[in-house]
């Protein structure tokens, strides 16, 4: 089975950055993802690990590391649109399981 | 990219009645398919993925079931909703080779 872990929730700063953090537990791995969900909408898609190391588009920067299952999710210079649900999600043997979602909350 | 259709995009039905939301894929060919229930303020729960025609893998035992009659056409079902089964289902695709999942819009379902 799967066992993603995620915090739920987290507040911080326009200006500032945010890092959320993400372990698994899963049988088997082919990558980890990072989505976006805004309230009552589809989520979209924000970064995609398969190998170590850090993942950097624009403001968002992801890292993994398959050996200690655990994965973040780096927000800088927040934004106010920002504020959403990000949730971490792992692939293995043809699934797609999500974790429960941070909801990060920017403060102006 | 892919574009993922789904609908209808909300949906009041009475317990006891008969439930059918339809998936279409669009740009892709032998897209993994996926099925997922949000509960409001909750993370998604896969409910069924599918590797292919007629493959059903299920998740959660329930009352919903799901098939695949097409390439790129997922259906999930129920013949008799519960209050439990009121949620936000989201149908998702991807594709073989390992890159992201896309969603359709989604489905608010309220079971009164």
């Amino acid at each position: 089975g799967q066992n993603i872990d995620q915090p739920t929730e987290m507040t911080a700063t326009e200006g500032a950055i945010v890092q959320i953090n993400c372990t698994y537990q899963t049988s088997g791995f082919n990558g980890l993802f990072w989505y976006q969900q805004h309230a009552g909408e589809a989520p979209t898609f924000l970064s995609y690990n398969v190998l170590d190391g850090l993942e950097e588009k624009g403001r968002f920067s992801s890292f993994l590391s398959r050996s200690k299952g655990y994965s973040y999710l780096l927000l800088k210079e927040l934004q106010m649109k920002d504020s959403a649900s990000y949730l971490c999600a792992v692939s293995n043997d043809y699934k797609l399981s999500f974790g429960a979602g941070t909801t990060v909350t920017v403060r102006a | 990219s892919q574009t993922i259709h789904q609908w209808p995009a909300t949906l009041v039905q009475p317990v006891g009645s008969p439930l059918s939301l339809e998936c279409t894929v669009e740009g892709t060919s032998n897209p993994n398919l996926y099925w997922y229930r949000q509960a409001a303020g909750r993370g998604l729960q896969l409910l069924f993925y599918s590797v292919g025609i007629g493959q059903i893998s299920s998740e959660v035992p329930q009352n919903l079931s799901a098939s695949r009659p097409q390439d790129r056409q997922f259906i999930l079902s129920s013949k008799k909703l519960l209050l439990s089964d009121s949620g936000f289902y989201l149908c998702a695709s991807k594709p073989p080779m390992n890159t992201e999942a896309f969603f359709g819009q989604g489905t608010r379902l309220t079971v009164v």
